[in-house]
């Protein structure tokens, strides 16, 4: 199992829908979670952090973690063609390095 | 803020030269940084960890003598490419945090090596 799993892409929404994106992890205690955004050819860009169980929103992004199902996610509200990228989910396991999943790729259509 | 910068963005370099690349970060003291390679539609793989003043910590398959790691201060970290090979042909990426490996990691922009 890897450490952390992202859903499938791609992922296609229309210009002003909601994109939700999911992520799962395997390692119970870990206690950092990041979204990154990346577009195509640049490096990773951090999006949010979230360490407490509940909604954290910022602008249009909001990420929801439940640590007991091992789950996090962010939604994407009114979705532009700028936010076409991939999304990549990252966990701290532990106090060593961030584990990534293998990103997820939204296409925003206008 | 935490803005981190690479050096260069790009590298054109025949086969057997070696290669440096320069990863700083401008606005703040890192206490890790990290080193990635990602081949062409592929995800992130962390090639190393290093901390300032210490050796630098590398992934299972990632070659120590070809991939050399200095983390001089709290700002500069260089990733050395010796010998490089068409096969090393990749974006580089590094990353800076800074309360340490677990923490929010801040990328630069990425050096792209083209081994010819």
């Amino acid at each position: 199992q890897k450490e952390v799993e992202q859903n499938s892409g791609p992922l296609s929404v229309p210009e002003g829908a909601i994109a939700s994106l999911n992520c799962t992890y395997s390692d119970r205690v870990s206690q950092s979670f990041f979204w990154y955004r990346q577009y195509s050819g640049k490096s990773p860009e951090l999006i949010m952090s979230i360490y407490s169980n509940g909604d954290k929103e910022d602008g249009r992004f909001t990420a929801q973690l439940n640590k007991a199902s091992q789950y996090v996610s962010l939604l994407i509200r009114d979705s532009q063609p700028s936010d076409s990228a991939t999304y990549l989910c990252a966990v701290n396991p532990n106090d060593y390095k961030l584990s990534f999943g293998a990103g997820t790729t939204v296409t925003v259509r206008a | 803020g935490a803005v981190v910068s690479q050096h260069p963005s790009w590298v054109i370099c025949k086969s057997g030269t070696s290669v440096k690349i320069e990863c700083r970060s401008l606005d703040f003291q890192a206490t890790t940084m990290f080193w990635y390679r990602q081949f062409p539609k592929q995800s992130l793989m962390l090639m190393a960890t290093s901390n300032e003043g210490s050796k630098a910590t590398y992934e299972q398959g990632v070659e120590k003598d070809k991939f050399l790691i200095n983390h001089a201060s709290l700002t500069l970290s260089t990733l050395t490419v010796t010998s490089a090979h068409p096969e090393d042909s990749s974006f580089y990426i590094c990353s800076a945090s800074i309360r340490g490996p677990g923490d929010t990691q801040y990328f630069g922009p990425g050096t792209r090596l083209t081994v010819l």
